[in-house]
């Protein structure tokens, strides 16, 4: 049982380009996150899904976005990557059972754009 | 969900009991405490959570007062592997689609050996 795995753990890039973080989870879990923290500030959340094939904006929704085409899996797509961008973004997910609003965090992805 | 107001630091020696608060004066009749870490450079880790009965696991005990307006999280026997951040959210369980979490600055917790 691996819990919340993202792809990759690290990347550079430069502005203007894309690129997609996956965020992967063998818990069965109904909802899924996607987070960025900056230094200094707690985390935000961008986008958010509470199931297969649907997604919500969070607080910082602006220049990402996102897709839920398997339960498993939660994309985040940066089309145009900003330095404003650069941060660590983490992908949580938790059962949508009663009590159950325990939200188990991934490693992180550390980016950053030139 | 209530806002909650945490101090910025603290200090704790090794071995000893880590008491960290978190004040929380506006919180509803049905809202939980949950209390998360993050060790740095990791994902946040879930400790517990509570509605208004003292909780205790493994990893810590939660004393929620009276009134609920404030808590205190309780590492017993603090170790330098408890050295992280420590997020206090206050929240409405099982609310339907809305299981968002708001999240604070925390209180740096630094054991000392």
């Amino acid at each position: 049982n691996a819990g919340v795995t993202q792809t990759p753990k690290f990347r550079v890039l430069k502005t203007g380009q894309s690129m997609t973080l996956l965020c992967a989870q063998d818990m069965n879990h109904e909802y899924m996150y996607w987070y960025r923290q900056d230094p200094g500030m707690g985390l935000r959340l961008i986008h958010y899904s509470v199931g297969e094939g649907t997604t919500a904006k969070g607080e910082v929704p602006d220049g990402y976005n996102v897709s839920r085409l398997k339960k498993q899996n939660f994309l985040l797509g940066l089309e145009s990557a900003a330095p404003s961008q650069t941060s660590v973004y983490f992908c949580a997910s938790n059962s949508a059972g009663v009590g159950t609003d325990t939200q188990y965090f991934g490693p992180g992805t550390r980016l950053t754009v030139l | 969900d209530a806002k909650t107001t945490q101090p910025t630091s603290m200090d704790c020696a090794e071995g000893r009991a880590a008491n960290l608060p978190c004040n929380h004066s506006t919180i509803s009749g049905n809202e939980y405490v949950y209390w998360y870490r993050q060790i740095h450079s990791q994902g946040p880790q879930y400790i517990i959570h509570g509605l208004k009965n003292n909780e205790t696991n493994e990893m810590a005990s939660l004393i929620i007062t009276e009134d609920r307006k404030s808590s205190t999280l309780i590492l017993p026997h603090a170790t330098l592997r408890d050295t992280a951040v420590y997020y206090c959210i206050v929240r409405v369980a099982n609310a339907g689609n809305n299981r968002k979490l708001i999240w604070g600055l925390g209180t740096s917790l630094a054991v000392n050996p």
